[in-house]
């Protein structure tokens, strides 16, 4: 099973600047990594999918990059609603798909 | 829209049984790669089951034999079977339908999903 370790747990910054979250992976997973949002009391919403590809209706703030162990999520300049847990997630070597730890991103 | 509601949850004691089920809208869950995915209070999600369009299943290692996916494409609604349960299978369980972009759909992404359902296993 592939391991995803997410770094740093979390991160204290302010509306207006720049996020980066980083995932590392036990193993390779090419490029087949995806970035989740998860806001309190909702579901996780799919943000980034085969590393660098939006989901239909995310902003173009959001942006993936990465291939084989290490991934990194940016947000180019945070919105008051984009502090929330950020997942990472492999489907390289599934069953079954792994999930990260998160990355809490909260208001410094 | 796409909306998909959960229900079934609840406490039950371990070794017990229950079938959740998640009423889906705004597509028909027969066309889709249809996933269960469960999250542990302050947890992270852990993938648990996933149905695909031709009705082959997979499981976590940690459900294979005690949990079954299904779905009744009449109801438009898919359920997870869940047998023999222990204390650690404690979590909101959402389904959630794959994601599908303009050219191809991706089984091994859980997008849209449900509220959730609460399971808790206790004794």
């Amino acid at each position: 099973e592939i391991v995803l370790t997410q770094s740093p747990a979390t991160l204290s910054l302010s509306p207006g600047e720049r996020a980066t979250l980083s995932c590392r992976a036990s193993q390779s997973v090419s490029s087949y990594l995806a970035w989740y949002q998860q806001k309190p009391g909702q579901a996780p919403r799919l943000l980034i999918y085969d590393a660098s590809n939006r989901a239909t209706g995310v902003p173009a703030r959001f942006s993936g990059s990465g291939s084989g162990t290490d991934f990194t999520l940016t947000i180019s300049s945070l919105e008051p609603e984009d502090f929330a847990v950020y997942y990472c997630q492999q489907r390289s070597s599934w069953p079954p798909l792994t999930f990260g730890g998160g990355t809490k991103v909260e208001i410094k | 829209e796409v909306q998909l509601v959960e229900s079934g949850g609840g406490f039950i004691q371990p070794g017990g049984s229950l079938r959740l089920s998640c009423a889906a809208s705004g597509f028909t869950v027969g066309n889709k790669y249809m996933s269960w995915v469960r999250q542990a209070p302050g947890k992270g999600p852990e993938w648990v089951s996933v149905v695909y369009i031709d009705d082959t299943t997979y499981y976590a290692d940690s459900v294979k034999g005690r949990f079954t996916i299904s779905r009744d494409n009449s109801k438009n609604t898919l359920y997870l079977q869940m047998n023999s349960l222990r204390a650690e299978d404690t979590a909101v369980y959402h389904c959630a339908k794959a994601y599908c972009s303009s050219s191809n759909c991706y089984p091994a992404y859980p997008d849209s999903w449900g509220p959730g359902t609460l399971v808790t296993v206790s004794s």
